[in-house]
């Protein structure tokens, strides 16, 4: 079973930033916070991903709470393209036989003009 | 960045034949692969757990003998739909783990089974 809780869907209006919130409160301490997203008919993305400290990359910025138990992803300013199914997951990283990835039902984020 | 390649995308079949998708890692070496289906507007499933030189690892519900996974070398994996049914069709999804502790996946292969 998924370990993570998303709201179903979210809208954001271009430009804007898009803030996506995922709840992990059963996280183990190995565990790491994984984001990824699919555009219909496609194979999911990989976004970001981080343990305990907040990320940044060139797609998004990734905030971990301290106690780890939930997480938001950030898209700084979402254009029509980042209308996407968004999975946030939790996963021991490679290099460990648990590291499959096991998806949660999401959340649908629709970008409007 | 690394690439995972499927093939192919899309396939029609007949009921009662077999279908094989590839899955290629292009530009890193996968010990280990994961292969995923996915139905309409639903959530991708973890099938199986494929890695290199040794036999898959099914979770619960996957038929072993129908959905044959093959890891053969560090860059290919092999899912075979044996007997395919119609409630087989699907979007069949491979991903690929590298070094650096990120999962990519395929474009996904669209299978029809008449």
């Amino acid at each position: 079973d998924a370990k993570t809780t998303q709201p179903p869907s979210m809208d954001c209006a271009e430009g804007r930033a898009a803030n996506l919130p995922c709840n992990h409160s059963t996280i183990s301490g190995n565990e790491y916070v994984y984001w990824y997203r699919q555009i219909h008919s496609q194979g999911p993305q990989y976004i970001i991903h981080g343990l305990k400290n907040n990320e940044t990359n060139e797609m998004a910025s990734l905030i971990i709470t301290e106690d780890r138990k939930s997480s938001t992803l950030i898209l700084p300013h979402a254009t029509l393209r980042d209308t996407a199914v968004y999975y946030c997951i939790v996963r021991v990283a490679a290099g460990n036989q648990g590291g499959k990835l096991i998806f949660g039902q999401g959340t649908e984020l629709s970008v409007k003009p | 960045g690394a690439v995972v390649s499927q093939h192919p995308s899309w396939v029609i079949c007949k009921s009662g034949t077999s279908v094989k998708i590839e899955c290629r890692s292009l530009d890193f070496q996968a010990t280990t692969m994961f292969w995923y289906r996915q139905f309409p507007k639903q959530s991708l499933m973890l099938m199986a757990t494929s890695n290199e030189g040794s036999k898959a690892t099914y979770e619960q519900g996957v038929e072993k003998d129908k959905f044959l996974i093959n890891h053969a070398s560090l860059t290919l994996s092999t899912l075979t739909v044996t007997s395919a049914h119609p409630e087989d069709s699907s979007f069949y999804i491979c991903s690929a783990s590298g070094l650096t502790g990120e999962l990519f996946f395929g474009e996904g292969s669209r299978l029809t089974v008449l």
